[in-house]
C-alpha cells in the first residue's frame, strides 16, 4: 500500500528554471513531512521539512507549499542548477511512528545547462 | 565520527548464503533506523532502535531478516540464506531525536 505518491517520475528543467516535485498522503496522522535528496552512490540527506501547522517553508532556493485540505506538499527547487540534478524524495511520519518514514517513489530530476 | 559509516559498500553473496552488514552511526546519536532501498524506488523501513532496544521490526519481510545492537552504538543487520530478491541497498540513519536522520552511503547487496 503506497501511503505517499509522487509524481513525476522524472522532470527536466533548464538552468535557472524552477523544478516544482509533487505529492499526496492518504494517512491524516501525518504530521512531519521531510523531503531529500540522493545523489547516486549515497545516502539520502535531509534538505527540508515541514509540519502541517503552516503552509509554506523555504530555505535558501528550497520551498515547501503545503495543503493540508487537498492532503498534498510539493517541493520547489527555484533557480536550478546543474548541481541539484539527483533523485528527491517526499516522506512523512506520524507523531506516534516518528521513527518510521513512509517514503514516495521518487523523482528524477535532470537540470540541462 | 562525522558521518554514519557503512561496511561493506558492496556485498556479492550466492543464494542460501548468510550475510551481515555493519551500521557504525553518529557518535551520541540515540536512534538507529534500517532502511531497505530496492532499485529505482523509495527507501522502505525496516526496523528502528533506539539505544540498545530493537523499539519497532515491523518492517523485516522475513524471519530470516535479524538486526541487533547490542551496546547501543554499532548496529548489524544479518540476513540469512539471502534470495534474489534481498538484492537491494541497505541504508543505515541515525538520530539524536528520531527526526531529521543522518544516512550512510548504503551496503548494495547483490545476490546471485
Amino acid at each position: 500500500q503506497q501511503q505517499v505518491k509522487q509524481s513525476p517520475q522524472s522532470l527536466i528543467v533548464q538552468k535557472g528554471g524552477i523544478s516544482i516535485i509533487n505529492c499526496a498522503y492518504e494517512n491524516t496522522a501525518f504530521d512531519y513531512f521531510p523531503w531529500y535528496q540522493q545523489f547516486p552512490g549515497k545516502g539520502p540527506a535531509l534538505l527540508i521539512a515541514i509540519r502541517p501547522d503552516v503552509s509554506e517553508k523555504k530555505e535558501g532556493r528550497f520551498t515547501i507549499s503545503f495543503n493540508k485540505s487537498a492532503k498534498q506538499f510539493s517541493l520547489h527547487i527555484m533557480d536550478s542548477q546543474p548541481g541539484d540534478s539527483a533523485t528527491y524524495f517526499c516522506a512523512a511520519s506520524t507523531k506516534e511512528g516518528a521513527q518510521k518514514l513512509v517514503f514516495g517513489q521518487g523523482t528524477r530530476l535532470t537540470i540541462n545547462p | 565520527g562525522a558521518g554514519v559509516s557503512q561496511s561493506p559498500r558492496y556485498k556479492v553473496a550466492k543464494r542460501g548464503q548468510d550475510v551481515a552488514l555493519r551500521c557504525d552511526p553518529i557518535s551520541g546519536h540515540v536512534s538507529l533506523f534500517w532502511y531497505q532501498q530496492a532499485l529505482g524506488q523509495g527507501p522502505e523501513f525496516l526496523t528502528y532502535f533506539q539505544n540498545e532496544a530493537q523499539l519497532d521490526k515491523s518492517g523485516l519481510p522475513s524471519d530470516r531478516f535479524f538486526a541487533e545492537r547490542p551496546e547501543g552504538s554499532v548496529s548489524t543487520l544479518k540476513i540469512q540464506r539471502t534470495q534474489q530478491e534481498d538484492s537491494a541497498v541497505y541504508l543505515c540513519a541515525s538520530s539524536r531525536t528520531g527526526y531529521g536522520y543522518t544516512f550512510g552511503s548504503g551496503t548494495r547487496l547483490t545476490v546471485v
